[in-house]
């Protein structure tokens, strides 16, 4: 079953506009992780948000957690044709135990045009 | 450091057939997992590791077998072959227990 799903489903953008994406999940988390997927490639890791934190910066991302909403957001500012991708969020369950499980959702796949 | 590697890249089966599908980390982790993603669809778990000698199942873990006697192996069996196990696989290894690092893939059809 699918914890994560994220929102829209695609997106297509031009160079230097930002660009966002949501995530909702449905369990209480302990953190939610956020991965990026170039086509033919495994994923990165681009950054951990744990649920007692509400936001997050590296670089050009930005991510928020709002656990009341169960929900999050990756904004991507000026956005270059490097980051067509798809991206991916992940959440674990409070409860999971000794290993930290994670779930995927489905992805939102970034285009970017120069 | 390479990081995490899998083998092969691509394989075909015929189905009924079994085969290993190699995943190996060279960055200590003691945390390993197999995904498989599917089209449309993001990843699910099939088994992972908290450590050598010790395996879990996952979501989705019918039709297929893991082991892990090394830190640095975690080799992924499937037994018997079926369409529904066409897929590409991900072997992923964790320091502690919360960012996961992925190997490249390993795209299987199984006729």
């Amino acid at each position: 079953s699918q914890q994560g799903e994220e929102d829209p489903q695609a997106l297509s953008i031009q160079e230097g506009e930002n660009a966002t994406m949501n995530c909702s999940y449905k369990t209480s988390i302990n953190n939610l992780q956020w991965y990026r997927q170039n086509s033919g490639r495994g994923l990165v890791h681009l950054i951990l948000i744990r649920s007692n934190e509400r936001e997050k910066h590296s670089g050009r991302l930005r991510v928020t957690l709002d656990t009341s909403k169960k929900s999050s957001s990756l904004l991507i500012t000026a956005s270059r044709a490097a980051d067509t991708a798809s991206y991916f969020c992940a959440t674990d369950d409070l409860f999971s135990g000794g290993y930290n499980k994670l779930i995927f959702g489905a992805g939102t796949r970034l285009a970017v045009h120069p | 450091n390479a990081g995490v590697t899998q083998t092969p890249k691509f394989q075909v089966l015929k189905t009924g057939q079994s085969m290993t599908l190699q995943c190996a980390q060279d960055m200590n982790h003691e945390y390993m997992s197999w995904y498989r993603q599917d089209p449309g669809m993001g990843l699910r778990l099939i088994h992972y590791s908290v450590g050598a000698g010790i395996t879990d199942q996952g979501e989705v873990p019918n039709g297929y077998n893991v082991s892990r006697s090394t830190t640095e192996d975690f080799p992924l069996r499937l037994l018997s072959a079926a369409p529904s196990q066409t897929s590409v696989y991900f072997c992923a290894s964790s320091y502690n227990n919360m960012a996961q690092y992925f190997g490249p893939g390993t795209r299987l059809l199984v006729l």
